[in-house]
């Protein structure tokens, strides 16, 4: 069964530092992988995502993530955060029938 | 533009009194999703539809039901609430569902908050 472990519950940054946000997954079956973004009382938006290909996506807002096989990794990155990046991050794996989301991870700025 | 409306955004029912949330969609899409989220956890698959074909999870209480009557609309309802039940409510669509030759993307709605008192 798929499964998805974000490390941190919480990570705080200052503005315009780089910040990087764990997950790592476990699938026994083709790896479609999903980085979502929830800000304050909304739904949930698409950041980025790994299908095949190149092991580095590009997303919107300025966000990264590199898929990493051997370490079962798909970490988050931002080289300089600003804050509206202040949300709750989501790493997601398509499991059987269904998306398998990690426990999220809480960003917060500090000015 | 193309999207996913939940109404009421904010929702409050009293113990054991029936409640109905409601998600339309302009996308067109085959596939609705109903996740439950509590707070400062991961969405949670309730059930989706394929069309007309309802798709249960196998933990989903059967105080919580679902209708589509027509492809732009889908139902929540919720029984008898209970104070275990506040929660936001995230209504998503897909062109198609999870292992039909996607991947395919999921756009969620914004939510309905569900207080129970």
């Amino acid at each position: 069964a798929q499964s998805v472990t974000q490390l941190d519950s919480q990570v705080p940054v200052f503005e315009e530092a780089p910040v990087e946000l764990r997950c790592n997954y476990s699938s026994s079956v083709s790896v479609y992988l999903f980085w979502y973004v929830q800000y304050p009382n909304q739904g949930l938006q698409l950041l980025l995502k790994y299908l095949s290909g190149s092991t580095l996506v590009k997303g919107i807002n300025g966000f990264e993530a590199e898929f990493n096989k051997s370490q079962t990794s798909f970490h988050l990155r931002k080289p300089s955060v600003h804050i509206s990046d202040t949300a709750e991050y989501f790493c997601a794996v398509e499991g059987a029938q269904k998306l398998v989301f990690g426990q999220g991870t809480r960003l917060t700025i500090n000015p | 533009d193309a999207m996913v409306i939940q109404n009421p955004r904010y929702q409050v029912t009293q113990f054991g009194k029936p409640v109905t949330l409601s998600c339309s969609q302009t996308l067109n899409h085959n596939v609705m999703y109903w996740y439950q989220q509590k707070s400062s956890q991961a969405p949670k698959l309730l059930f989706h539809y394929y069309d007309k074909d309802f798709n249960n999870e196998a933990d989903t209480p059967d105080n919580f039901q679902s209708r589509r009557p027509n492809t732009s609309f889908c139902f929540l309802d919720i029984r008898s609430p209970g104070l275990g039940d506040a929660a936001m409510y995230l209504c998503a669509t897909s062109p198609y569902p999870i292992g039909a030759g996607g991947p395919y993307e999921q756009y969620f709605g914004p939510g309905t908050r569900l207080t129970v008192t």
